[in-house]
């Protein structure tokens, strides 16, 4: 079973800039979630889709950060534009579970931004 | 708010000797617990989780954690480690009662480095 792609797995921009990363789930998991790891902390939710519904954004600058999942299958994350401190791991994640889950996600290797 | 707190940012420890990597959570009502496992450029991996039932939770490759409601702690043990053990350990919480099972929260993680 193919496991959770996303890519790039490394990107360098300029602050102001723009940039997407895109995630491609587990066949099946009609779950979504898009986290960033900030060096030193743990990841923290930043979005979290049910298909193609958004289920939980609380956490999101949605000032600069958008996202969607387009047709419930692929999504992408975009930061516009970027500051220094958004410098991070942006970890896609999956899960079969529809509704009342119980928190087994499957991650992606993660998208690596240095933000200069 | 539920939260999580690992009490240790690194553990060394030698090759063949047990580890204990402490975890404490904030909330006082029911709660899922789990201990995620990041090797280096990898994405996270679940470990272990509690749910329900019985406190002493066994996990992959060797590890087993004890829920213990009284001191809110969920420790993650293993009695023998090995080379291949060093990771970065995450614990993780959610709240059962909540709409969004799957939202977890991570702890700031302990880096587990073993020396031969």
């Amino acid at each position: 079973e193919a496991g959770v792609a996303q890519s790039p797995r490394y990107k360098i921009i300029e602050k102001r800039q723009s940039v997407a990363f895109w995630c491609n789930p587990i066949s099946g998991h009609a779950t979504l979630y898009w986290y960033q790891q900030i060096l030193g902390q743990g990841p923290k939710l930043l979005i979290q889709f049910q298909n193609n519904g958004v289920v939980d954004d609380s956490q999101l600058p949605k000032d600069r950060f958008s996202a969607e999942r387009l047709k419930g299958v692929d999504s992408t994350l975009k930061i516009q534009p970027a500051k220094l401190e958004d410098s991070a791991v942006y970890l896609c994640a999956s899960s079969y579970s529809r509704t009342g889950g119980t928190g087994e996600l499957f991650f992606g290797e993660g998208s690596r931004l240095t933000v200069l | 708010a539920q939260s999580v707190t690992q009490l240790d940012s690194q553990v060394p420890v030698f090759e063949e000797a047990p580890v204990e990597l402490r975890c404490n959570y904030s909330s006082s009502v029911s709660v899922y617990l789990f201990w995620y496992v990041q090797y280096p450029n990898q994405g996270l991996q679940l470990l272990l989780k509690y749910l329900s039932g019985s406190t002493l939770v066994k996990g992959i490759n060797g590890f087993e954690a004890e829920f213990n409601k009284s001191q809110t702690s969920f420790h993650l043990r293993k009695p023998s480690v090995h080379i291949s053990d060093t990771a970065e350990y995450f614990c993780a919480v959610s709240d059962p009662g909540a709409y969004n099972t799957d939202k977890l929260i991570f702890g700031t993680g302990t880096r587990l480095q073993v020396f031969p």
